[in-house]
């Protein structure tokens, strides 16, 4: 059981390309996710998938596309890249929990990818 | 807006001695979920203790245990004997809707042998 998955760990861009980030996850989860994490400022959501079929801007969608291909897979893409997408980012999935009437969100994590654009 | 706050960008301990990071959150809601992420040098994301809002009992995780406050939105993780397994980013977290959950800035932690 690998959990989450993300490929590559390491990218280095010049700007003005294009990329796609890489994810998948074994365990059956409805609910994926995309994070970049920037020094001081935790995690922030670029886009999220509530289950197969659907994806939904976060809190910084913009420069980033996203395709959720199956239940297992969803990959995020920059068309055009740019300097201040230089990030690490992290996919993650979670399936809802039922207690007290609200699903508990429990995020499971892949390892990351160091995404730098000269 | 909802918001965490974690006022403690950085924060040390001595092995074996106990700490406490602090976590405070903005939210008009009255049914949501706290939580405490760990992230170690590795990066590798790990979730170290949730939170029912509905529930008044603190939760525990064998040395860790929060100290929930609703009334006064607090959430603060205490790590009692301090392993140096333990040097990590914290992350607190909250949770009001389904699909999103919302991330604090994070507090570093330094365990010293």
């Amino acid at each position: 059981n690998a959990g989450v998955t993300q490929t590559p760990k390491f990218q280095v861009l010049k700007t003005g390309q294009s990329m796609t980030l890489q994810c998948a996850q074994d365990m059956n989860h409805n609910s994926m996710y995309w994070y970049r994490q920037d020094p001081g400022m935790g995690l922030r959501l670029i886009y999220y998938s509530a289950s197969e079929g659907t994806t939904d801007k976060g809190e910084v969608p913009n420069g980033y596309n996203v395709s959720r291909l199956n239940k297992r897979e969803f990959s995020l893409r920059l068309e055009s890249a740019a300097p201040s997408q230089t990030s690490v980012y992290f996919c993650a999935s979670s399936e809802a929990l039922l207690a007290g009437g609200l699903p508990s969100n429990e995020q499971f994590f892949g390892p990351g990818t160091r995404l730098t654009v000269l | 807006a909802q918001t965490v706050t974690q006022s403690q960008p950085e924060m040390s301990v001595q092995e074996a001695e106990t700490v406490t990071l602090s976590c405070t959150y903005d939210t008009s809601e009255s049914n949501y979920y706290l939580f405490w992420y760990k992230q170690p040098p590795s990066r590798q994301m790990i979730l170290v203790i949730r939170q029912e809002a509905y529930k008044q009992q603190n939760a525990t995780e064998n040395r860790f245990s929060v100290n929930f406050q609703k009334a006064a939105k607090s959430f603060s993780l205490k790590i009692s004997d301090s392993q140096l397994g333990d040097t990590a980013m914290y992350f607190c977290a909250f949770q009001t809707s389904y699909d999103k959950v919302i991330f604090g800035p994070g507090t570093s932690l330094s365990v010293i042998p």
